[in-house]
């Protein structure tokens, strides 16, 4: 079973201030890294899916970044804002030749956006 | 935009029953996902299927089953229902590859008494 690592588990942060969680996952045969959101009573909702080493995905005020050779992805958020409050999932593909195989998810970090 | 249902939000079984969670897809994906949310444990992969008729173990197949026999539906089947699975479970689809986002329907929560 690969071991898909996200830090912090959670995090408080002020309305207007930027923060950033991180993704660790194996470095070796790597596929693609996906990031997802999940809010409360909601189901998850993916924001990136980034492939290639160096890779900077950018979404309104989200920004990702990849790493695959030391094996790391970071997720910025800039001006945080309440409805940035939720669960942020990476989760890891193993390269198997391209078939469907399934996502290894970290346990996610829990946002909390304070006014 | 894709839509995933889950036949139930909220579900109570019995011990021992034979429980079917059914998942219903519109974007005419070829792969369906089903996973259990557990506190603590993220986010787990119990079987996935990547075409009609086919389906592969993800990493906790134990007392599971699934079924695909069209292309929009993945049934997820507890043979024989235990207290150890009442959890979230999570069924999703994407186009092939993994590479592709995962759409995910809302979830049912299993309770098994």
């Amino acid at each position: 079973i690969l071991n898909v690592e996200q830090s912090p588990q959670s995090l408080h942060v002020q309305e207007g201030d930027s923060t950033n969680f991180t993704c660790s996952f194996p470095s070796s045969n790597f596929y693609a890294l996906h990031w997802y959101r999940w809010e409360t009573a909601k189901s998850p909702e993916a924001l990136f899916v980034m492939t290639l080493n160096g890779d900077e995905k950018k979404k309104g005020r989200i920004s990702a970044t990849l790493n695959t050779k030391e094996g790391y992805s970071y997720l910025y958020i800039k001006g945080s804002q309440p409805e940035d409050s939720a669960t942020y999932l990476c989760a890891f593909a193993l390269s198997s030749g391209g078939g469907a195989d399934g996502l290894t998810f970290g346990k996610g970090t829990h946002l909390i956006i304070q006014p | 935009d894709v839509k995933v249902t889950q036949s139930s939000r909220y579900l109570v079984k019995r011990t021992g029953e034979k429980v079917f969670l059914e998942c219903v897809q519109d974007m005419d994906h070829e792969n369906m996902f089903w996973y259990r949310q557990d506190p603590g444990l993220g986010l787990r992969l119990i079987y996935f299927s990547y075409d009609v008729k086919m389906k592969e173990k993800g990493d906790i197949p134990e007392g599971y089953s699934v079924s695909r026999e069209k292309k929009e539906r993945f049934s997820l089947i507890l043979e024989s229902a235990s207290t150890n699975q009442t959890s979230m479970y999570l069924c999703a689809s994407s186009p092939p590859g993994s590479n592709q986002p995962q759409h995910f329907g809302d979830g049912t929560r299993l309770s098994i008494l």
